[in-house]
C-alpha cells in the first residue's frame, strides 16, 4: 500500500532550528510537496522536490532522498508565526497526491 | 484575484438532510478537487475533475456527488448526510494534472457538522 509517515507533534524554541521528517512509500514517485497549514486555515504551498538534494527558500529548506524514500523540511530562525501544521505529500505514478497526517509544530518563546 | 472561493464556511445538518458545498475559482485552472480533513488523518481525496464535463472518484467518494459544467465551478453534493461526514472540506485547484509540480491552491475550507 501507499503510506506517508511524519511525526504527530514537535516543539521548538523561538530562534532555533527544527527539522521535520517525512518517509514515504508510494507506487511510483513523481515528487514530494510540503504545505503549511495554520490552525483553522487552508494549506499553503511551501516546496516541491523531485530530484535528490537540498532546496533552500529563505528560512525554509527541503531535502529529498529518493533512494531512501525520505524527505525533511528544515526551518531556521524560528518565529512564533511558524507555529502551524506541516503536511508532507508524495505524488504517485498516477500523479495523485498521497498525504501524511501532518506534523503540528509548537514554537515556545 | 479571489483564488478559490468556498461557501458556506460553516454548516450544521441533521442526519438525512442534503446540501451542496460550492467551490469557484477564477484562475482558469483545469484541475479541481475536493478533500476532507479529519483529525489525525491526512487529507483524503473525495472527487476530482480534470476539466469541464469530466469528473472522477478519489479515495472516499461514497455519499458525495460532483459535477463540472464550467471550468470555474465544482460543487460537492451530500445527498443524505450522515454523522460520519462531519469534517472540514477543502476545495483545491491547479493549472494541470499529469505534472509532478502540480501546486494546489486551496479554498478557505467548509466546516460541516452532521447531528
Amino acid at each position: 500500500g501507499q503510506n506517508i509517515d511524519q511525526p504527530t507533534e514537535m516543539t521548538a524554541t523561538e530562534g532555533a532550528i527544527v527539522q521535520i521528517n517525512c518517509t514515504y512509500q508510494t507506487s511510483g514517485f513523481n515528487g514530494l510537496f510540503w504545505y503549511q497549514q495554520h490552525a483553522g486555515e487552508a494549506p499553503t504551498f511551501l516546496s516541491y522536490n523531485v530530484l535528490d538534494g537540498l532546496e533552500e527558500k529563505g528560512r525554509f529548506s527541503s531535502f529529498l532522498s529518493r533512494s531512501k524514500g525520505y524527505s525533511y523540511l528544515l526551518l531556521k530562525e524560528l518565529q512564533m508565526k511558524d507555529s502551524a501544521s506541516y503536511l508532507c505529500a508524495a505524488v504517485d505514478s498516477n500523479y495523485q497526491l498521497i498525504w501524511g497526517a501532518g506534523t503540528k509544530l509548537i514554537i515556545k518563546p | 484575484n479571489a483564488g478559490v472561493t468556498q461557501t458556506p464556511k460553516f454548516q450544521v445538518l441533521k442526519t438525512g438532510q442534503s446540501m451542496t458545498l460550492q467551490c469557484a475559482q477564477d484562475m482558469n485552472h483545469e484541475y479541481m478537487s475536493w478533500y476532507r480533513q479529519d483529525p489525525g488523518m491526512g487529507l483524503r481525496l473525495i472527487h476530482y475533475s480534470v476539466g469541464a464535463g469530466i469528473t472522477d472518484q478519489g479515495e472516499v467518494p461514497n455519499g458525495y456527488n460532483v459535477s463540472r459544467s464550467t471550468t470555474e465551478d465544482f460543487p460537492l453534493r451530500l445527498l443524505s448526510a450522515a454523522p460520519s461526514q462531519t469534517s472540514v472540506y477543502f476545495c483545491a485547484s491547479s493549472s494541470a494534472m499529469g505534472s509532478g509540480a502540480n501546486v494546489l491552491t486551496f479554498g478557505a475550507g467548509s466546516r460541516l457538522t452532521v447531528l
